[in-house]
């Protein structure tokens, strides 16, 4: 069955050190990823999506086929970064977006 | 571009009666939305797809008979929970493909559902 696993709950980082978000998936079709990020009483809105292969906000993320993860880098982080991220997979035969349980990034200053 | 509208942002209700939510794409036309359900501090899990003109089809274990949905013309699609309950009561989220943004999804701002 299809499964977004995102193993942490909180992550919690100072100002200027390196992020990691991980994300693992599970799934039997050809997988198409996403990050979504939530800020404080905003709505979900779209980070990055792997076929896209771009950088936003610093943001970068690989999908790894062989490992079926999709983590979430950035090398240095700002405190505007925290908020909610949300790894979502679409399944390519129904369109259905399947998120993970979301992992919360707080970045200290 | 590709901006979801969701109505009303918050709703209070009593147990036993409907609520009807709306979703709207004000720049695009969607012939597919997609309902979901988010608990507080949980993910947000999908409820149902929404096609327009036809008959929505449901995740396992949602009940269609509470969770109403209509899709009626290419730009709104509905959810009304009929005979709420305080179990309903939940932040619930509508979401489109939009060519706008690649037929990437664009999200609705949410409604809070409370239930007394």
């Amino acid at each position: 069955a299809q499964r977004v696993t995102q193993p942490e709950k909180l992550l919690s980082v100072f100002k200027g050190a390196p992020v990691e978000l991980k994300c693992n998936y599970s799934y039997s079709g050809s997988p198409e990823l996403f990050w979504y990020v939530q800020y404080s009483r905003q709505r979900l809105q779209l980070l990055l999506r792997h076929i896209s292969r771009e950088s936003i906000k610093g943001f970068t993320a690989d999908l790894n086929k062989g490992e079926t993860s999709f983590h979430l880098k950035k090398p240095f982080a700002q405190e505007e970064d925290s908020a909610m991220y949300y790894c979502a997979l679409l399944m390519d035969s129904s369109y259905k977006l399947i998120f993970g349980s979301g992992t919360r990034l707080l970045v200290r200053p | 571009g590709a901006v979801v509208s969701q109505h009303p942002s918050w709703v209070i209700c009593k147990s036993g009666t409907s609520v009807k939510i709306e979703c709207r794409s004000l720049d695009f036309q969607a012939t597919t939305m997609f309902w979901y359900r988010q608990f507080p501090k949980q993910s947000l899990m999908l409820m149902a797809t929404s096609n327009e003109g036809s008959k929505a089809t449901y995740e396992q274990g949602v009940e269609k008979d509470k969770f109403l949905i209509n899709h009626a013309s290419l730009t709104l699609s509905t959810l009304t929970v009929t005979s709420a309950h305080p179990e309903d009561s939940s932040f619930y989220i509508c979401s489109a493909r939009s060519p706008l943004v690649g037929y990437g999804y664009t999200f609705g701002s949410g409604t809070r559902l409370t239930v007394v």
